[in-house]
């Protein structure tokens, strides 16, 4: 069965400090996998996508992950975080033979301190 | 990017009675459009995956009919809360699939049952 696993539940970080969330993904496929933000009380936003190819994919605000079939991981990082990066962030993990259903990771809380 | 639209966002409803959430994909068609529901801090967990023109498919543990799902067209899925109760209330999240591997979430609705 599919499953997506977050390590940690939550991380605090400097203002200009480098990030790395964890994900690691179990999968009987080869998945799509994805990372998503949610800032409080609202909807999810696409970060990055990774379907196939370079295993080193650059999403939107700065963040990249790198994706790693011999360690089932996915891990997101960003050289250098902003306060606005504070928020939740949730790996998911995704196959067409699935239903192209999605499952999601229980989510790393981001903080980010001045 | 593409844009889904939830409403209403909030919503208090007195516990038995039934409330309607609308999840329109704005600006393209989505055979596919998936609910979710998320607890305080924790993840999203997808509910059932609805279909324009057929049944949903609901996930293990989810009450059919309890939570009504109809994908009347290619741009909106509803999910109908029949007879409230205060454990219902939670944020309800859609997301439409442009295509395979695309999602666009939401904004979510919250439901509070008194």
């Amino acid at each position: 069965a599919q499953s997506v696993t977050q390590p940690d539940i939550h991380i605090t970080v400097s203002e200009g400090a480098s990030l790395e969330l964890r994900c690691n993904y179990s999968y009987g496929a080869t998945p799509y996998l994805f990372w998503y933000v949610q800032s409080p009380g609202q909807g999810l936003q696409l970060l990055l996508k990774y379907f196939s190819g370079d295993t080193l994919v650059q999403g939107i605000k700065g963040f990249e992950a790198e994706f790693k079939r011999s360690q089932s991981s996915f891990n997101l990082r960003k050289p250098s975080v902003h306060w606005s990066d504070a928020a939740e962030y949730f790996c998911a993990v995704g196959s067409t033979s699935a239903g192209n259903q999605f499952y999601f990771g229980t989510g790393t809380s981001l903080t980010v301190i001045p | 990017g593409a844009v889904v639209s939830q409403h209403p966002s909030r919503v208090i409803c007195k516990s038995g009675t039934s409330v309607k959430i609308e999840c329109r994909s704005l600006d393209f068609q989505a055979t596919t459009m998936f609910w979710y529901r998320q607890f305080p801090k924790q993840s999203l967990m997808l509910m059932a995956t609805s279909n324009e023109g057929s049944k949903a498919t609901y996930e293990q543990g989810v009450e059919k009919d309890k939570f009504l799902i109809n994908h009347a067209s290619l741009t909106l899925s509803t999910l109908t809360v029949t007879s409230a109760h205060p454990e219902d209330s939670s944020f309800y999240i859609c997301s439409a699939q442009r295509r395979v591997g695309e999602l666009f979430f939401g904004e979510g609705s919250r439901l509070t049952v008194l």
